[in-house]
């Protein structure tokens, strides 16, 4: 597609409820990050795919948080048993690959709004 | 701890006039600086960058100045015009990682008033 697209836009869940994001990436972008944003923050990282594989998950909370991008292309942030401190705004984004500093780009989505009363 | 720090949650300017949006950061492994710009119901997109090799990128209206010392940054904007307005974002990453692990600010929302 023309941009990462981020399904659903906006999300209410109850507490105690599993809830699945999802990110279909810029085509033939090999690179996708999840990262969170509180109201009022910078979006924080969460996870990096490098195709398929998941090289750093160093960003995710905890355990209840899981990532997956099985062929290398749509990847999927579950979270498992949602507490109202998962409310915020969880960003995908993707980009050909390689370090900012060799040039590269990293493109967001518009975010998905999760809200967990 | 925050690592990449925008002390101006908001700055207004007049059109016409310079916006400078400033940032500092903790990490001295960072080496390569990112400001991102941010319309509402809108993802970031990225705006200009800065290697820590320089000290100045300029590009039309936004210049990045770097003071590695002072481990500070600003973006210039000028002339600031009100379709600039927006939320900016100063991000940071370092070349020990193959990959943008950019670690970002809380940002900036610039008004410019016309």
């Amino acid at each position: 597609g023309a941009g990462v697209s981020q399904s659903p836009r906006y999300k209410v869940t109850k507490r105690g409820q599993d809830v699945a994001l999802r990110c279909d990436p810029i085509s033939g972008h090999v690179s996708l990050y999840w990262y969170r944003q509180a109201l009022g923050q910078g979006p924080e990282f969460l996870t990096y795919f490098n195709y398929e594989a998941q090289q750093d998950k160093s960003g995710l909370p905890n355990d209840r948080f899981s990532a997956e991008r099985p062929e290398g292309s749509i990847s999927t942030l579950t979270i498992q048993r949602t507490e109202q401190r998962d409310s915020a705004m969880y960003r995908c984004a993707s980009s050909r690959g390689g370090a900012a500093s060799s040039g590269n780009t990293i493109y967001f989505g518009e975010g998905s709004w999760l809200t967990v009363v | 701890d925050q690592q990449v720090k925008q002390n101006s949650p908001s700055l207004s300017v007049q059109e016409g006039r310079i916006s400078i949006l400033n940032c500092d950061y903790t990490n001295s492994m960072f080496d390569y600086f990112l400001w991102y710009k941010k319309y509402p119901a809108e993802g970031p997109t990225f705006l200009i960058s800065i290697s820590s090799i320089k000290d100045k990128n300029e590009d039309g209206r936004f210049t990045v100045f770097l003071n590695k010392s002072a481990k500070h940054l600003s973006l210039h904007i000028v002339p600031s015009q009100p379709g600039d307005s927006a939320v900016y974002f100063c991000a940071a990453s370092t070349s020990e990682t193959s990959y943008d692990k950019v670690i970002f600010g809380p940002g900036t929302s610039l008004s410019v008033i016309p």
